[in-house]
């Protein structure tokens, strides 16, 4: 069974509006959880990693006010895409490491059109 | 910076016939080797992962790793068309994953 369930696995939005992703650790207590971004036919970019109870470590590049990042418990973390453009549309994945393996939500498509 | 490369591909081979796919990673400090398989709009699913020098072996699967060479790769024997997908390579650097650009497989019937 699923590990993480990763919510919605898509999202059609307009642009200027916000959408949140959450990922919920179903079977572990999630204290990190990767956040992903892949363009089409490219690999996965590391966007942060959130910290449950504290701030959010974003990669270099990487928007903090655009991309908020939140992770309030052991069981959920969530990603909001702040005044979604079309270029932020891409396939977002959130990945629960537990010791050396990693344990990917299903991922979310989000077209901003 | 930590890299991990991989021939993008295509690589396509013929049903029946064993697939090799190559990673190299640039950080000898790496301590895990993960390879993952993706579907065309898809998360990636986890094939394999190996620690230790030499060969690990799960069905149809082997995976290879060369530390002093930093190189791991991945062999698919009896491949089928359902193996059709990309094969990621990912390293694990003890805080978090990178991954290789993916090689793109395609099993001919």
């Amino acid at each position: 069974g699923a590990v993480v369930s990763q919510h919605p696995s898509r999202v059609i939005c307009k642009s200027g509006t916000s959408v949140k992703i959450e990922c919920r650790s179903l079977d572990f207590q999630a204290t990190t959880m990767f956040w992903y971004r892949q363009f089409p036919k490219k690999s996965l970019m590391l966007m942060a990693t959130s910290n449950e109870g504290s701030k959010a470590t974003y990669e270099q590049g990487v928007e903090k006010d655009k991309f908020l990042i939140n992770h309030a418990s052991l069981t959920l973390s969530t990603l909001t895409v702040t005044s979604a453009h079309p270029e932020d549309s891409s396939f977002y994945i959130c990945t629960l490491p537990v010791g050396t393996e990693a344990f990917f939500g299903q991922g979310t498509r989000l077209t901003v059109v | 910076q930590k890299e991990v490369e991989q021939n993008s591909g295509p690589l396509s081979v013929p049903e029946g016939a064993i697939a090799s796919l190559n990673c190299t990673y640039s950080d000898r400090g790496s301590q895990s080797f993960f390879w993952y398989r993706q579907y065309s709009g898809k998360s990636p699913e986890l094939i394999m992962f190996i620690y230790s020098n030499g060969d690990k072996e799960d069905g149809r699967f082997t995976a290879q790793l060369n530390k002093a060479s930093q190189y791991v790769s991945l062999l698919i024997r009896d491949s089928q068309p359902s193996d059709s997908a990309t094969y990621l390579c990912a390293v694990w650097y003890g805080q978090n994953f990178v991954f290789g650009p993916g090689t793109r497989l395609s099993v001919l019937p």
